[in-house]
């Protein structure tokens, strides 16, 4: 079935460092593909969204380009700050008759002054 | 600004024992979710509701779960007769609609369930 596969964490990163997470999915259709993030005590926020090969998702100075070629959707930032320090996670909604999301497991950002 | 909302936000419950997890999603939203996550493991889809009945379920949601909205405001989630393995982070969620283009889902900040 679908699959989301993400980097394990935590990732530490000092401030204004560059910043990849890694996501990788499997999906026998068209999935659209999401980045959500969590921060400490919240629930899930919707960070970015990409809905076919080749879109760029961008919010927050945060990046994602989904790759059809390599199945990933890898989140990018050029310059992090310590309040974007949270969990981090790739999704895929499979398509069609379906709105459930197929989530990875999270990667914990920790960026230090 | 509209935010889901969940109670309550630890729950402690001994083996064998209903537990009831509530979620009051944003008002003008159609479809309503529940995830779970096992410490250390994926967000995993449950269920998904809309216009009062299950429009789809996972593995997962078997005879001993139940979705309901009781009143029009809340949604709960009823797990009959818990189990160690229940253990995990729910996670509500609500959509403005379902299926086709994929829109956002709103995630409640979660409740914690440990079965003892």
């Amino acid at each position: 079935g679908d699959s989301v596969t993400q980097m394990e964490g935590p990732v530490t990163l000092s401030e204004e460092a560059f910043l990849t997470i890694n996501c990788t999915y499997t999906a026998t259709g068209y999935p659209s593909l999401f980045w959500y993030v969590q921060y400490p005590g919240e629930g899930l926020q919707l960070l970015l969204k990409a809905t076919k090969a080749d879109d760029k998702g961008s919010n927050k100075g945060f990046e994602a380009t989904y790759r059809k070629e390599t199945t990933s959707f890898h989140l990018e930032k050029g310059s992090v700050q310590v309040s974007d320090s949270a969990v981090y996670f790739c999704a895929l909604s499979p398509g069609g008759a379906t709105n459930k999301l197929i989530f990875g497991t999270g990667t914990l950002l920790a960026v230090q002054p | 600004e509209p935010e889901v909302t969940q109670t309550p936000s630890h729950q402690v419950t001994q083996m064998g024992q209903e537990v009831i997890l509530r979620c009051v999603p944003i008002s003008n939203h159609l479809y309503f979710y529940w995830y779970r996550q096992i410490l250390g493991q994926k967000v995993e889809f449950l269920v998904s509701f809309y216009n009062n009945e299950i429009s789809e379920k996972s593995e997962i949601f078997d005879d001993q779960f139940s979705v309901e909205r009781p009143d029009g405001s809340n949604f709960t989630l009823k797990i009959r007769s818990t189990k160690l393995e229940d253990s995990a982070m729910y996670f509500c969620a609500s959509s403005e609609a379902g299926s086709g283009i994929p829109y956002e889902q709103y995630f409640g900040p979660g409740t914690r369930l440990t079965v003892t």
